[in-house]
């Protein structure tokens, strides 16, 4: 199966700062989408975002399918921005969708 | 729109029972449902995929007869986890889609503990 790999695995910031994630993986996809996982478990639909750029106020993504990697941008990062943040993919071959091992992002006051 | 609804969000069992777990599209209809299982501080593993008026397709390493899948209707698939021992305790979470170029919805996850 594809392979999803994120990083890094853990990053610590200070409020307002501003962060990087990516997102590689091994395989063509048509679908993919990053997930903010609260401390409750509920997972976040962020962006949906097979190709191109897209914003939504602090949040960016940007998605180059034709070299397997996906970003996603957090700007002036906020202690609610903590949690683990996802990519999941959705091979063009089949119908699973799978999860990247994801980032845990911590923003300290 | 494109709600996923799943019950219940916690439930503690004893070892050796089963118990079920319910997956409702709530606005749209779906033929196809996904459980996934997260173990703490790891990535969600996909389990299986549940198709409506036929068998499950299950992920390697998944027992099937463990892990039973019915996907009875369009709107509704249940997870059973039969003969429930400690080392299945964890999150299941499922998931469906509303339209093709729509991204996957997911439903609320239970927490499963199995004493």
């Amino acid at each position: 199966g594809i392979q999803v790999e994120q990083s890094p695995p853990d990053l610590i910031l200070q409020e307002g700062a501003n962060s990087t994630l990516r997102c590689n993986f091994s395989d063509s996809v048509n679908n993919l989408q990053w997930f903010h996982q609260n401390p409750w478990g509920q997972l976040i639909n962020l962006f949906y975002i097979p190709s191109g750029t897209k914003q939504n106020g602090r949040l960016s993504a940007t998605t180059v399918a034709t070299e397997r990697y996906s970003l996603l941008y957090i700007s002036s990062s906020q202690t609610t921005d903590s949690g683990v943040y996802f990519c999941a993919v959705e091979e063009d071959t089949g119908n699973q969708f799978y999860f990247g091992t994801g980032t845990s992002l911590t923003v300290i006051p | 729109g494109a709600v996923v609804s799943q019950h219940p969000s916690r439930v503690i069992c004893k070892s050796g029972t089963s118990v079920k777990i319910e997956c409702r599209s709530l606005d749209f209809q779906a033929t196809t449902m996904f459980w996934y299982r997260q173990f703490p501080k790891q990535s969600l593993m996909l389990m299986a995929t549940s198709n409506e008026g036929s068998k499950a397709t299950y992920e390697q390493g998944v027992e099937k007869d463990k892990f039973l899948i019915n996907h009875a209707s369009l709107t509704l698939s249940t997870l059973t986890v039969t003969s429930a021992h400690p080392e299945d305790s964890s999150f299941y979470i499922c998931s469906a889609r509303a339209f093709e170029h729509y991204g996957y919805t997911f439903g609320s996850g239970t927490r499963l503990t199995v004493v």
